[in-house]
């Protein structure tokens, strides 16, 4: 069942902060988030595991609260290049995801 | 080491022709997964495939879509009798066998089919 992300769209201006949002009926084991520009391959961002662990390679955090099957991706001092549509995707047990319909992120100078 | 490659990165085919779509995983991945993207839409799953088996094809469409990994070569989405409701972004995704779940999936820039 595919997650529901919140909200649709965010503008900020570079060095706002944001917060997106995704959620589950289902029960989870991880939670992966993506970032797609325009014509491009969607970009890993980071996943959160149940448990805790957290695998990333940028500087954008994330929770996830395993209670609620919710995760909140914070984009903090955005830059220009934070603009795109983020994406998150829930895993349960069996490998595959279910993707979001997406957040468009405008970051403006 | 060279990512995710998917060819061609544009097809275009008349409605009633076959499309083939070709993805190689990263070196020393053997999970391989398809998505669509639909314009302005997320990305939908299609099939996740080990090598020679297919794991979970809950996302094919019942009818003309089918997709192999062999053994040796690319992994291939086929598409028969093509109709407009197939343009879309086909993406593939490789992840490396650990046999776990959480593993990051790396995604390839895609096949973007246009069916006139």
């Amino acid at each position: 069942q595919q997650p529901v992300q919140s909200p649709q769209a965010v503008i900020l201006r570079e060095g706002e902060d944001a917060v997106i949002n995704c959620s589950s009926s289902k029960a989870l084991y991880s939670v992966h988030w993506y970032r797609q520009k325009h014509g491009e391959a969607p970009v890993f961002l980071m996943i959160l595991l149940k448990g805790g662990e957290q695998k990333g390679h940028e500087k954008i955090s994330a929770s996830f609260n395993e209670k609620k099957q919710q995760s909140s991706l914070y984009l903090t001092a955005s830059q220009l290049s934070y603009s795109g549509t983020y994406f998150c995707g829930t895993e349960k047990t069996d490998y595959k995801l279910s993707f979001g319909a997406g957040t468009t992120v405008t970051v403006r100078a | 080491n060279a990512g995710v490659m998917q060819n061609p990165r544009h097809l275009v085919r008349r409605r009633g022709q076959e499309a083939r779509l070709r993805c190689s995983p990263m070196k020393g991945h053997s999970h391989v997964y398809w998505y669509r993207q639909l314009p302005e839409e997320g990305l939908k799953f299609m099939v996740y495939l080990q090598k020679e088996n297919i794991i979970d094809e809950s996302g094919m469409p019942k009818e003309r879509f089918s997709a192999e990994f062999p053994k040796e070569g690319p992994s291939i989405l086929r598409i028969q009798q093509v109709v407009r409701g197939d343009s879309a972004a086909y993406f593939c995704a490789s992840s490396p066998p650990t046999g776990q779940g959480g593993d990051e999936q790396f995604f390839g820039p895609g096949t973007r089919l246009t069916v006139l």
